[in-house]
């Protein structure tokens, strides 16, 4: 079983740019949440995607936004990117619909540093 | 809306002794609760979850966490800190019982050093 993938590991941005980062999800997987951890902290929820609609967003502007493919992969986009943008961007994936309730699988991130 | 305290953001313990991570959640609507660990430069990977079946919930790697209503408290447990127990805990809850298990908030850590 593929495990979630997350892509590039580190980037470095300056501020006011943009930023895509990429997740594959576990197999067998329909639905992706993202996070964000800053340091010392514990993920803040951004948003979950199933079926390529958004289904749930956290407490994050709208220059975060998002999309879910039809193999289920997902992107986080993130627009005028600010300093405190910088932290640890988490992408976990899980089985949802009526029959099924799984936990989250985690990625092991991606590092954003803005300067 | 349900919140997650977890008393201590850093805990040290010495190999071989008993490791203690306290978690509280504020809501008097039980929820679905889990711990996670997060290894340096890693992901979180789950430990355990409480689903309402048994109140004590046995998880990978040796750990326990006990639900206790009354006291609204998760805490995670292992008899004998090994080195390799070294890492961030996260304890997680759900709003309700009725929110899926992939909709979870989570407390602010617990980051757990093991003494040789």
């Amino acid at each position: 079983e593929t495990g979630v993938t997350q892509s590039p590991t580190h980037l470095i941005k300056t501020r006011g740019q943009q930023v895509t980062l990429r997740c594959s999800s576990q197999s067998g997987h329909n639905t992706v949440s993202w996070y964000q951890q800053a340091l010392g902290q514990g993920p803040q929820f951004i948003f979950q995607y199933y079926r390529e609609e958004e289904n749930g967003r956290g407490n994050f502007p709208p220059r975060f936004s998002g999309l879910q493919f039809p193999n289920y992969s997902s992107e986080l986009n993130v627009n005028a990117l600010e300093l405190d943008d910088s932290a640890l961007y988490l992408c976990a994936s899980s089985l949802s619909g009526s029959s099924y309730n799984s936990p989250l699988h985690f990625g092991n991130g991606t590092r954003l540093t803005v300067t | 809306a349900q919140s997650v305290t977890q008393l201590g953001s850093h805990v040290s313990v010495s190999e071989g002794a008993l490791v203690l991570l306290r978690c509280n959640y504020s809501s008097s609507v039980p929820p679905y609760l889990f711990w996670y660990v997060q290894y340096p430069n890693q992901g979180l990977q789950l430990l355990l979850k409480y689903t309402s079946a048994a109140t004590l919930v046995k998880g990978i790697n040796g750990f326990e966490a006990e639900f206790k209503k009354s006291e609204t408290s998760f805490h995670l447990t292992k008899p004998s800190a090994h080195m390799s127990d070294a890492a961030e805990y996260f304890c997680a809850v759900t709003p309700t019982m009725k929110t899926s298990y992939d909709k979870v908030i989570f407390g602010p850590g617990t980051s757990l050093s093991v003494i040789p």
